[in-house]
């Protein structure tokens, strides 16, 4: 399959860790954000998003900061399992226009 | 299965070959987007329709992509004369009001 982790970011994180993967946007106009991920051969899986009228959005296991001043989002991931390995992806998007992705970062999970 | 499917899943062809994809959305998404994703990098806008019309071309859709979606349900994308720097996963997503769900892909190689 596709090893989509080639020349990206790396995060290498203790299973049972908490990771924070960090993204910067550039558009100001953008008014929601998504974080997928993607493992080997497959096509990117929503995690969670948020609209820039929220800063703080949790999911299961996950939650998503949005700080607009300084065009910055996060993802933290709470109890890192090594299921949670794969590359993340942000992405951003101004009303209903297209979605553009961020830089991936790759998250191994150390057993 | 109610999410994004797209087929073929793998389509190996000779450079000078047309090939077709076909991606079938969530069915009551009225947004249906194609995106390309080259190794290590996060994918890239290709096309974006709005039930039937295709409301956006990026500039790496070249004269010899089209994309359709006749009855604004499922849509095609079509490559004449393939190159080889045309091998690529080639991935579709549908949309609601605002999450945005990808299929699985299509992993083109071109010989």
């Amino acid at each position: 399959g596709e090893n989509v982790g080639l020349h990206l970011p790396t995060l290498s994180v203790q299973e049972g860790d908490n990771s924070i993967i960090n993204c910067a946007y550039s558009n100001s106009a953008s008014d929601y954000f998504i974080w997928y991920k993607q493992e080997s051969g497959k096509g990117p899986q929503f995690i969670i998003d948020i609209r820039s009228n929220m800063d703080k959005r949790q999911g299961q296991r996950v939650t998503v900061l949005l700080n607009k001043t300084v065009k910055h989002l996060s993802l933290q991931i709470a109890a890192t399992q090594p299921g949670d390995s794969a590359v993340y992806f942000c992405a951003e998007s101004a009303g209903y226009q297209k979605v553009t992705f961020g830089t991936g970062t790759k998250l191994q999970v150390i057993p | 299965d109610t999410g994004v499917s797209q087929n073929p899943r793998h389509k190996i062809t000779k450079r000078g070959q047309n090939v077709t994809f076909r991606c079938d959305p969530i069915s009551e998404h009225n947004r249906l987007y194609w995106y390309r994703q080259t190794l290590g990098q996060g994918p890239e806008f290709l096309t974006y329709f709005q039930n039937e019309a295709q409301l956006e071309k990026s500039r790496l859709l070249s004269d010899r992509f089209s994309a359709e979606r006749p009855k604004g349900s499922f849509s095609t994308l079509e490559i004449q004369r393939t190159e080889q720097g045309d091998s690529a996963m080639y991935l579709c997503a549908s949309r609601g009001l605002y999450e945005q769900y990808f299929g699985p892909g299509t992993r083109l190689t071109v010989t």
